[in-house]
């Protein structure tokens, strides 16, 4: 039971447009999310988070929104850069303390020059 | 501030031969997680350390792995006897503090094949 979803396998964007990554979860005790970026050989590298008491965070170019009632969440990427393709994963907490980071499987990114 | 750092980077061994991985966390990072990534799927956290105790290893197969971190600081994982279904990647993860919303920091992973 996939409990953090990301239902895009991959995305293709034109430089300089929005990208924007999906995540749905399941669980209605996460209140943790975060996102990663990964690159081939690589470890994931965090991105961003979102608390569940806030509905957006940005941090520069990065956005993410968080909308509890439909259990989704997105991250934006204003401007998209060619440095930006990766793999993006979505990952939630539950809100009982040391709970692990339950992940989803990931979209990769393209951003076309 | 230096990263996790894990080695060996890759590792082939045949099926029901016996493996071990290395992790260094992040200096004061008092939490270490391993977890298992197969191909085209997230990580999935296989355990989890306090210091040199464990919090979580719901999910680790423990009639072939064992972890350990005994002195609270670095810490091995080993399979033995490996299985065609353990090729992965297996990260190494740390945080300053899990009770808090601390990122958790992840190491390059060691990519492990069995043939």
């Amino acid at each position: 039971d996939q409990q953090v979803k990301q239902n895009s396998p991959s995305l293709s964007v034109q430089e300089g447009r929005i990208s924007i990554l999906n995540c749905d979860y399941t669980n209605s005790m996460f209140d943790y999310f975060l996102w990663y970026k990964k690159y081939p050989a690589e470890g994931p590298t965090f991105l961003i988070s979102i608390s569940s008491i806030k509905d957006k965070n940005e941090d520069g170019r990065f956005t993410v929104f968080l909308n509890k009632s439909a259990k989704h969440l997105s991250l934006h990427i204003v401007p998209s850069q060619p440095g930006d393709s990766a793999v993006y994963f979505c990952a939630a907490r539950g809100n009982s303390g040391n709970t692990p980071l339950v992940f989803g499987k990931g979209t990769r990114l393209s951003v076309i020059a | 501030e230096a990263g996790v750092a894990q080695s060996p980077r890759y590792k082939i061994i045949e099926k029901r031969q016996s493996v071990a991985f290395w992790c260094n966390p992040i200096s004061g990072h008092a939490t270490l997680y391993w977890y298992q990534q197969i191909l085209g799927q997230g990580p999935k956290l296989l355990i989890q350390f306090q210091n040199n105790g464990v919090v979580d290893d719901s999910q680790l197969p423990k009639d072939r792995f064992s972890a350990e971190r005994l002195k609270g600081v670095d810490s091995t994982l080993k399979i033995q006897p490996a299985k065609l279904e353990d090729s992965a990647v297996y990260l190494c993860a740390s945080s300053l503090n899990p009770y808090s919303n601390q990122p958790q920091h992840f190491g390059d992973g060691t990519r492990l094949s069995i043939l």
